[in-house]
């Protein structure tokens, strides 16, 4: 079964603080990998994706990703109030034609005014 | 507004009833998923079709369930004798394959409850 972990949470933050969310797949062949943000209620919206080792910035956000270690986290800096949602990490579904993307449960995360 | 639309937003129905959703992705883009969650998980994927041809299905995917892109636009999505387990957030989203990476954009969901 291959699996994409992350912390439930809740993960609380002070305002202005930096957050970091992370995930780790259980799928070496996995090649991309994505981060969307849900809020409550609504659908997932893709915040950025990853493919190559290393960081990876946009905006307030950097992505991060270590293929030896398996391991995908997302940095959010300066988080604001309206940051406060559940952060998914996705790894595209590989081999024999598979697409599409397995999802962890994810972070639900609190960002503290 | 160009993003992926789905319809209806909200269905309640009885056990043993069929229900039908219906997805408009981008409209440029050649893929089209399917995905199912539930409250505290993340998606599950369910199908995706590439233009008209449905290249995989999820084991989670029982005989009951069915998806259609006839022309390869729009998809429909059926479930018949509809069971209270069968009560999720269906999402459908679409991307334009190409290159290393795929970036899916989601509708805003059809909520089903099944009473």
């Amino acid at each position: 079964q291959k699996e994409v972990e992350q912390n439930s949470g809740p993960l609380s933050v002070p305002e202005g603080a930096i957050a970091s969310l992370n995930c780790t797949y259980s799928d070496r062949g996995s090649q991309s990998f994505f981060w969307y943000r849900q809020y409550s209620g609504k659908s997932p919206e893709l915040i950025m994706f990853i493919y190559s080792n290393g960081d990876k910035e946009d905006g307030r956000f950097t992505a991060q990703l270590n293929k030896a270690s398996q391991y995908v986290s997302l940095l959010i800096r300066d988080s604001q109030p309206s940051d406060s949602a559940t952060y998914l990490c996705a790894v595209n579904r590989s081999g024999g034609g598979a697409d599409g993307l397995t999802f962890g449960k994810g972070t639900h995360l609190i960002i503290q005014p | 507004d160009t993003g992926v639309s789905q319809d209806p937003r909200h269905k309640i129905t009885k056990r043993g009833q069929n229900v039908t959703f219906r997805c408009d992705p981008i409209s440029e883009h050649n893929r089209l998923y399917w995905y199912r969650q539930t409250l505290g998980q993340g998606p599950e994927f369910l199908t995706y079709f590439q233009n008209e041809a449905q290249l995989e299905k999820s084991r989670l995917l029982s005989d009951r369930f069915s998806a259609e892109r006839p022309k390869g636009s729009f998809s429909t999505l059926e479930i018949q004798r509809t069971e209270q387990g069968d009560s999720a957030m269906y999402l459908c989203a679409s991307s334009l394959a190409h290159g290393l990476v795929t970036e899916a954009f989601f509708g805003q969901g059809t909520r089903l409850t099944v009473v």
